[in-house]
């Protein structure tokens, strides 16, 4: 089996700090993504890469940027983060040209102070 | 525009009996995915099941099991024989079309607490 690890597990930032969050996976699967959950809330996609060096924007790209290297790791941006923002990160990655279900890491939890 | 609605907030059932909760989704496709994760006390989100829009037939993985009545755009799960570590958020999530890649979209989930 494989696993989705995220870096860092916990990240407190600074009102307007350039924050990077780390996914990395081994399953050498084609398409990741990246989500935000708010507190009690459902997960928004943010921007996923079907392959290395490709990047498509979900419905909350916005004060994000993404970035896909390799095949195994996808980084996400908050291009500045706002003060008092708490929300969970989530990575998740699928084979490509099927219908399987997309597989989760464990999330960044961001808190902004 | 998809979207995917769960109005139940909470159920609170006993250990050993069955759970059903809801899902209705919007799409304007006639091909479209429904699936259903679980996220853990500890923020775990592990996927469930699914099912196809173009089979008849309710999926069924262990003790979950799917209620989908396309005509009213419902796609339930249900929980038989519930134990205590099925207390959990549910979420239910779809994608549309052709498009392998294309992320899905959530409903807001159901938190389960089942009951000794």
């Amino acid at each position: 089996g494989g696993i989705i690890t995220q870096t860092p597990k916990f990240l407190i930032g600074q009102e307007g700090q350039k924050l990077t969050l780390k996914c990395q996976q081994n399953f050498n699967h084609d398409t990741m993504y990246w989500y935000r959950q708010d507190s009690g809330k459902g997960l928004r996609l943010i921007y996923y890469s079907i392959t290395e060096n490709d990047l498509q924007k979900g419905d909350l790209s916005e004060g994000y940027d993404a970035s896909r290297e390799k095949k195994s790791s996808f980084s996400l941006t908050v291009t500045s983060a706002q003060k008092n923002e708490m929300a969970v990160f989530l990575c998740a990655s699928k084979q490509g040209r099927n219908n399987q279900a997309p597989l989760f890491g464990e999330g960044t939890r961001l808190s902004v102070l | 525009a998809q979207k995917v609605t769960q109005t139940q907030t909470s159920i609170s059932v006993m250990e050993k009996t069955t759970v059903t909760m809801d899902c209705v989704y919007e799409t304007q496709d006639s091909s479209y995915f429904l699936f259903w994760y679980k996220q853990t006390a500890s923020g775990e989100i592990v996927f469930l099941i699914r099912q196809d829009s173009y089979k008849k037939e309710n999926a069924t993985v262990g003790h979950y099991s799917l209620n989908f009545q396309k005509p009213k755009s419902s796609i339930g799960l249900i929980i038989t024989a519930t134990q205590i570590e099925d207390s959990a958020v549910y979420f239910c999530a779809m994608r549309e079309g052709d498009n392998y890649a294309q992320g899905l979209t959530f409903g807001l989930g159901t938190r389960v607490s089942v009951f000794p």
